[in-house]
């Protein structure tokens, strides 16, 4: 089955700099790989996601992109603000097997 | 519009105990799903469906058991509850086909002595 696999597992960057997230996926029939994020005490929440006909997207200050060959993609924060502290996961789907998670990046952002 | 709830929001059981979490949205999604989260592990999926009068295993389905009676309800059974099992559910639904957005509950925190 997929297995995923999320980098760093905390990451810590000053505000106003870049975060970047990668995650890895073993299944190289997915074809859907959103990101959540989860504020502390809350429900995860869809912030961006990209299908593997697209190899970037973007919104705002986020971006995510794809590369099926070496089978990875990554979150892009631009401009990070202390609300976007939070922990994130990505995830990886193919055909008609269920969403598969990583184990979550906790990002602190230090004003 | 309430999209996903959850209940209950907390609850301690003991060892051996049985309860049953309750999911239900309004969204007329097909498929619902339930999650464990568990630090450091991320989410795990236990059991999903597909549709009404239908489940299926995930990751981590053993000590646990789902019924879809409804299309709006998903339950999560513990027949005998294991301090294993102490961790926070969420449930979540998508709307099924090419539409994989899920949308997730407030979680359940529940503690197992």
């Amino acid at each position: 089955g997929e297995n995923v696999e999320q980098h760093p597992s905390t990451l810590s960057v000053q505000e106003g700099d870049s975060a970047v997230i990668k995650c890895t996926y073993s299944d190289s029939a997915s074809n859907y790989f959103p990101w959540y994020k989860q504020e502390l005490g809350k429900r995860p929440q869809l912030i961006i996601d990209i299908r593997s006909n697209v190899g970037e997207k973007k919104d705002q200050r986020i971006a995510v992109t794809l590369n099926k060959t070496a089978k990875h993609f990554s979150l892009h924060i631009t401009e990070t603000q202390p609300e976007d502290s939070a922990v994130y996961f990505c995830a990886a789907k193919g055909g008609n097997t269920p969403l598969v998670f990583g184990k979550g990046t906790r990002l602190s952002v230090i004003a | 519009n309430a999209g996903v709830t959850q209940t209950p929001k907390f609850r301690v059981l003991k060892t051996g105990q049985s309860m049953t979490l309750l999911c239900a949205q309004d969204m007329n999604h097909e498929y619902m799903y339930w999650y464990r989260q568990d630090p450091g592990m991320g989410l795990r999926l236990i059991h999903y469906s597909v549709g009404e009068g239908t489940t299926a295993k995930g990751e981590v389905p053993d000590g646990y058991n789902v019924s879809r009676l409804k299309k709006q309800n998903f339950l999560l059974g513990l027949e005998s509850a294991a301090p294993s099992q102490t961790s926070v559910y969420f449930c979540a639904s998508s709307y099924g086909g090419t539409s994989y957005e899920q949308y997730f509950g407030p979680g359940t925190r529940l503690t197992v002595t």
